[in-house]
């Protein structure tokens, strides 16, 4: 298994840019997620997807935008790049199991994109 | 909303020297309890996940216990390939994150 594979692993944009970065998993994990990570700031949640076809909102959603059409495959589209995204961009899944009443909710994460826009 | 907050924001140690890093959380009510290790450049790793007050899980060096308001990572001897960011979360399906301790273990 791969686990959870980003790309591009570097990219610079200029602003008003668009882009999309890609994430795949081959753990057939439901829970899909974006994160990104500032300097200082830890993780904040962007978008995430409970299974294909279905997309929410994280915490700071504004200035991008997701689909889900595959379980394998959570894309993270930026439109209109600015200097405020940039950022390390980290995909991660979730693997469930149960334990009883429990659920086993260790996430995988990817190696991450970073993402500079000038 | 969840709230994490961990403590120190970095920590230097030297090789042998154990100590403690704190994570204080905020929650309407714990789903569960995360601890994850993050070297330079590299995605967050999985470390241990702790689901009620009293429960410890142990990985070589490091154990992680848990109360009603607060995580510990217990370091033992620590050697140099122990730096790294540890990232403290809450949550079940959707995480909140702490802003992590930056450990560095000097030979």
């Amino acid at each position: 298994n791969a686990g959870v594979t980003q790309t591009p692993k570097f990219r610079i944009l200029k602003i008003g840019q668009s882009m999309t970065l890609q994430c795949a998993q081959d753990m057939n994990h439901n829970y899909m997620y974006w994160y990104r990570q500032d300097p200082g700031m830890g993780l904040k949640l962007i978008y995430y997807s409970v299974g294909a076809g279905i997309t929410d909102k994280g915490e700071v959603p504004n200035g991008y935008n997701v689909s889900r059409s595959t379980t394998e495959d959570f894309p993270l589209r930026l439109e209109l790049a600015a200097p405020s995204q940039t950022s390390v961009y980290f995909c991660a899944s979730i693997r469930e199991g149960a334990e009883g009443r429990r659920v086993n909710t260790e996430a995988f994460f990817g190696q991450g994109t970073r993402l500079t826009v000038v | 909303e969840d709230q994490v907050t961990q403590s120190p924001e970095a920590l230097r140690l030297q090789e042998g020297e154990s100590s403690s890093l704190n994570c204080s959380y905020t929650v309407s009510g714990l789903r569960g309890l995360f601890w994850y290790r993050q070297d330079p450049g590299k995605g967050p790793e999985f470390l241990f996940t702790l689901y009620s007050a009293g429960e410890e899980k142990e990985k070589e060096r490091l154990k992680a216990t848990l109360t009603k308001k607060e995580s510990f990572l217990h370091i033992t001897a620590p050697k140099p390939e122990d730096s790294a960011t540890y990232l403290c979360a809450v949550g079940n399906y959707k995480l909140t994150f702490g802003k992590g301790t930056l450990l560095t273990v000097n030979p």
